[in-house]
């Protein structure tokens, strides 16, 4: 079983909708999560951590199930320009060493 | 400001050559991160560093991969004898890790190696 597992995708969604993604990690001694947003081609760049209580930054809000150990985001009200790959980021305990999820491919259409 | 530098941006290859990434961090920050992503296996980190010293290479995938970090602005990534398998794109990434702060990691534009 991999450490973090996201949705394969792709998603496709038209301009407006609302779109959740998912992730599960396998490693209950975690202690940061994060969703991480990478353009084709590009470079991946911080989206927004995630922190137990749940957190929102306009559009998108992130949720985490230390219980179930899944994360979470929704985007709502898509732009075409969030078309991307999101990528769930989890930090176990005692250190930084950083595990990515495979991504989940998000097209936005107008 | 400047973000992470890494260079080359593109390298071709021969099977058996040594190929060596550069990568100059943001300055001020004091964790330096290297990764693979591969379209078969995604985004991998291969080792760390704290303070100019390594802390994890347990994704390092074999001997043929070495890095370093000689000063705070400046580490490299060494693959000798390169193969085709280790064609991917190469991200060194940089953070100032405190107590309450994000652990944001900025990510260089990458070296997309091609090993033939």
């Amino acid at each position: 079983r991999k450490e973090v597992e996201q949705d394969p995708g792709p998603f496709n969604v038209p301009e407006g909708a609302t779109v959740a993604f998912n992730c599960t990690y396998s490693n209950s001694a975690s202690q940061s999560f994060f969703w991480y947003r990478q353009d084709c081609r590009k470079e991946p760049k911080l989206l927004m951590s995630v922190y137990s209580s749940g957190n929102e930054d306009g559009r998108f809000t992130a949720q985490l199930n230390r219980a179930s150990q899944y994360i979470s985001l929704l985007i709502r009200d898509s732009k075409l320009s969030d078309s991307a790959t999101y990528l769930c980021v989890v930090i176990p305990t005692g250190g930084f060493k950083t595990i990515f999820g495979a991504g989940t491919r998000l097209f936005v259409k107008a | 400001d400047a973000g992470v530098i890494q260079s080359p941006r593109h390298e071709v290859t021969e099977m058996g050559q040594e190929v060596t990434l550069r990568c100059k961090p943001i300055s001020g920050h004091d964790y330096l991160f290297w990764y693979r992503q591969t379209m078969m296996r995604g985004l991998e980190l291969l080792i760390y560093f704290n303070n100019n010293v390594p802390i994890d290479d347990s994704g390092m995938p074999e001997d043929r991969f070495s890095a370093k970090m000689p000063n705070a602005s400046f580490s490299t990534l060494k693959i000798q004898p390169s193969e085709p398998r280790d064609s991917a794109v190469y991200f060194c990434a940089s953070s100032l890790i405190r107590q309450g702060s994000s652990y944001e990691q900025y990510f260089g534009p990458g070296t997309r190696l091609t090993v033939t």
